[in-house]
This record gives structure tokens, sequence and C-alpha cells, in this order.
């Protein structure tokens, strides 16, 4: 157990209207990343952050946003979401060092009507 | 770029035959790292192994063993004995040592291959 957890596990939402996602760690871990899961393409990169205010883009970065104001929160924000983002939404940790192995939280499961 | 390929989508066994999941890479760097994942049906994603890109020794962890062979860019992984609880989607992944963004290294996964165990 790598001391994540995300919120909320389950949403409904309609087209257009904004979504956070949020991911919490107890671990003091450097790096925290997320990661949509649609059938047919594994696991792919959204954004990453390598420390309190330090962000940068993934391989499907388009239509999302984070913050990470403080190191046990990394939260990723739909501005506006679309069905195309109906999706499994993981959050990841990375401990200190680079060759650290990535820990997944249980995900969360965003449906946008 | 970095690619993974897991080219069986899906694989059924029936319980105690022997199951190999392929996995074939892309990578330009030099120093990157291998790993597999497991998704029971209950959705977590659950840490298998992780290999550096160094140590091509094979691993057995138990019914679990890992095959890596740098020159044909693979990094297979068997189940002996296969039992029901080993039915999931396993994913394989990797990660290059020398990526942008301060070392955090986000992985590239493959698609993943859904193994099904009859009893």
């Amino acid at each position: 157990d790598a001391g994540i957890t995300q919120s909320p596990r389950h949403k409904v939402t309609e087209t257009g209207t904004p979504v956070t996602l949020r991911c919490h760690q107890t671990e003091n871990h450097r790096y925290m990343y997320w990661y949509r899961q649609d059938p047919g393409h594994g696991l792919r990169l959204i954004h990453y952050s390598y420390g309190v205010k330090d962000t940068d883009k993934g391989e499907v970065s388009d239509g999302y946003s984070v913050s990470r104001s403080k190191t046990e929160d990394f939260l990723l924000t739909l501005e506006s979401a679309t069905s195309s983002q109906t999706s499994v939404y993981f959050c990841a940790i990375k401990g200190q060092a680079r060759i650290d192995t990535q820990y997944f939280g249980p995900g969360t499961r965003l449906t946008v009507l | 770029a970095q690619k993974v390929t897991q080219a069986q989508t899906e694989i059924s066994v029936v319980e105690k035959e022997d199951v190999t999941l392929d996995c074939v890479y892309e990578t330009r760097d030099t120093t990157y790292y291998l790993f597999w994942y497991k998704q029971p049906p209950s959705g977590e994603l659950v840490f298998l192994i992780r290999r550096n890109s160094f140590d091509e020794q094979n691993e057995i962890s138990g019914r679990y063993s890992w095959n890596f062979q740098k020159s044909t860019s693979s990094f297979n992984f068997t189940i002996t004995a296969s039992q029901v609880v080993d039915s999931a989607v396993y994913f394989c992944a990797l990660s290059e040592a020398q990526g942008s963004g301060g070392g955090a290294d986000g992985l590239t996964f493959g698609k993943g291959t859904h193994l099904i165990i009859q009893p």
C-alpha cells in the first residue's frame, strides 16, 4: 500500500461542466502522475509533477490542467468536460529517486454524458 | 519515441497450463526500465516487477518468471501452472532514464493482454 487515495472514486457529469479529481498521498513522494485508461489504449500519461508547483504535460494533455500546491495533493481539472474524456483516471506516485517504481491509486471512473 | 507492443490482446488457457505473455519495446535510450503490472477484475494496478536495461538476468518469483532479451527488445512474462486467480489484464511498461521533466519519467504502456484462466 503506497498510501494513495483518489477522490471521487466515481463521478457522472454533463458535457461542458468543470470537474476536478484529487490524488492524495501520505508518504511525501516527490513525483506524481495522472494517467487515463481507455479500452484498446492501455494507460496514457496526461500530466506529471516533479515537485510542488513543478508540473509538465504528458502524451494526452489537451483539455486537462493540473496543480500541485503542496506535496501531498495533485489535482487534475477538466475545465469543460467532453464525452471523449469519459475514462478511468489513475494517479501514480514515485519516490525520491529517478529509478523508483511507480505505484498506482485505486482509480476514478468518470462518465461525461 | 518509445513504444511498447503487447500483440496478444486476449489469451485463454485452462488452469494448470503454462502461459507466456509477450512484450516488445522500442526505445532510443541505452538506459531504461521495464515493468509489468497486473490489473485484476477489481480494477487496481498491481506492480509485479521492474527491470533495468543493464540487467538481463531472468527472474523467477514463485510461479512467475520473466525473460528479458535486449537482442530482441523483449521482456516476456511466463506464468507456470496457471490458476484462476491469475485471470487479469497484464500490462508491460517502459520508462526511459534520460527523459525530461526533472526525472519524472512517465511510463509508456502497452495495450495490455487479457488473460483468462478457465477452471
